[in-house]
Parts: C-alpha cells; structure tokens; sequence
C-alpha cells in the first residue's frame, strides 16, 4: 500500500476485554513505533521495533500493554484487562531506518485506531 | 531532548500568513528541528526541518535564527484546509532509533 494502514479505525471495549490492534507499515521500512494519543494531547510513545526486534518499550504504560512484529512486518499492539484509561487513539509510525545515516529518517504515521473503554 | 514551548492555540483567515513561534532554549548542537502537522482523526505528517537559517519547501518555510534557541514555521496565504495542530519537535535526526517527543502543539484555526 501507498501509507501506514491501521485496523480497526474504530474500537469499542468493555472494561476488561482484552484487544489487538494492527498496524502495517509501508513496505520496506526498517523502523516501527507506537504512540498513544490521548484527547488534546501530542502522541506519547510507547514502544519501537527494528525488524522483528523489540529494541525500546520503556512507554508502556503497564504490563497489560504487549506489542510484537513477529516478522518484521506487521506489528501488533495487544492490551490486556483493558482500563477506561486506556481510552485513546493508538497511533503506528513507519520509517526507512537508515542507520548511521545523517538523512532524517522520517516517521509515516497511521490513521490511528481509536479506543474506547466503557 | 530539548525541551520545546510553543503557543497552545493561533486563529487566522484565509489569505493571511501564519507564523508559529517555538522556543527550545535547551537545544543541543546535534538537533536538529522538526515540524509536524497533525488534522483532525489522522496522524502526524511531516512538513519541514531545519539546522539553522531558513529552509523553504513547497508547504512552510522555517525561519532560524543564530542562537537556535527558537524556530518560526511560516505558512503562507493560509487556507480552510490548514486548520490542524502543529507540533515543533527537537532532536538528532542521526538516530533512527529515536522516538520522537511531541508536545502539546499549537491549534491552528483557519476562518472564512
């Protein structure tokens, strides 16, 4: 695809239902992130892969928050027993990942998916 | 990081240019400073990034001076369509590892 695609746009939970949520990165980037947006707020970041290696996941809010991308590809975010704190939009981002290179790597953003716990 | 304030909100009418201050005293000699617009239920979007004096593209220009302790995000003859959120980040564009800091941002209203 053309951009960062995220699934489902919309999601409304009970409080203590688990959910998934997916990001697919645009093809060939390196690089993946979370963010967490909550209402009025800039993104928070939450957690970043290289490939299929989890290398930073110190913005997880609590041990209810997983996130993988077995393959490199397609990333995951999980949340456990979720919170009506949790109630935010999630944000994915994308980028090249050039290493050692002074070209900015430039994070493509999803639409977001948008949760809401009740 | 450096730390970075910018205005909460802007209003302006179409037609005007636009110009949205940001302060990032800490700034350290390796950042590097970024812009990033976000509309309404989509995510952030690049739309420029500077060192130091002003860099132009097709969408802003970014106006900074000696010091780098400020940066200025010009948008020419605004439109409807600019109304969205503008967030002003600081950082070494070097690692790509790095996770980018958002702050609040500054709303921009654009009127008929």
């Amino acid at each position: 695809g053309a951009g960062v695609s995220q699934s489902p746009r919309y999601k409304v939970a009970k409080r203590g239902q688990d959910v998934a949520l997916r990001c697919d990165p645009i093809s060939g980037h390196v690089s993946l992130f979370w963010y967490q947006q909550a209402l009025g707020q800039g993104p928070e970041f939450l957690t970043y892969f290289q490939n299929e290696a989890q290398l930073d996941k110190s913005g997880l809010p609590s041990d209810r928050f997983f996130a993988e991308r077995p393959e490199g590809s397609v990333s995951t975010l999980k949340i456990q027993r979720t919170q009506q704190e949790d109630s935010a939009v999630y944000l994915c981002a994308s980028s090249l990942g050039l290493a050692g290179s002074w070209s900015y790597n430039e994070q493509f953003f999803g639409p977001g998916t948008r949760l809401t716990v009740l | 990081l450096a730390k970075t304030t910018q205005p909460i909100s802007m209003d302006s009418y179409e037609g005007q240019e636009v110009n949205i201050t940001c302060s990032h005293n800490n700034i350290a000699t390796n950042d590097y400073i970024t812009w990033y617009q976000q509309f309404p239920s989509q995510g952030p979007r690049f739309i420029i990034q500077g060192y130091k004096t002003k860099v132009t593209n097709e969408v802003a220009s970014l106006f900074i001076p000696a010091d780098r302790k400020s940066s200025t995000l010009s948008l020419p003859r605004v439109s409807l369509s600019d109304t969205a959120v503008y967030y002003c980040l600081v950082g070494d564009p070097r690692y790509n590892t790095d996770k980018l800091i958002f702050g609040t941002g500054t709303r921009l209203q654009v009127f008929p």
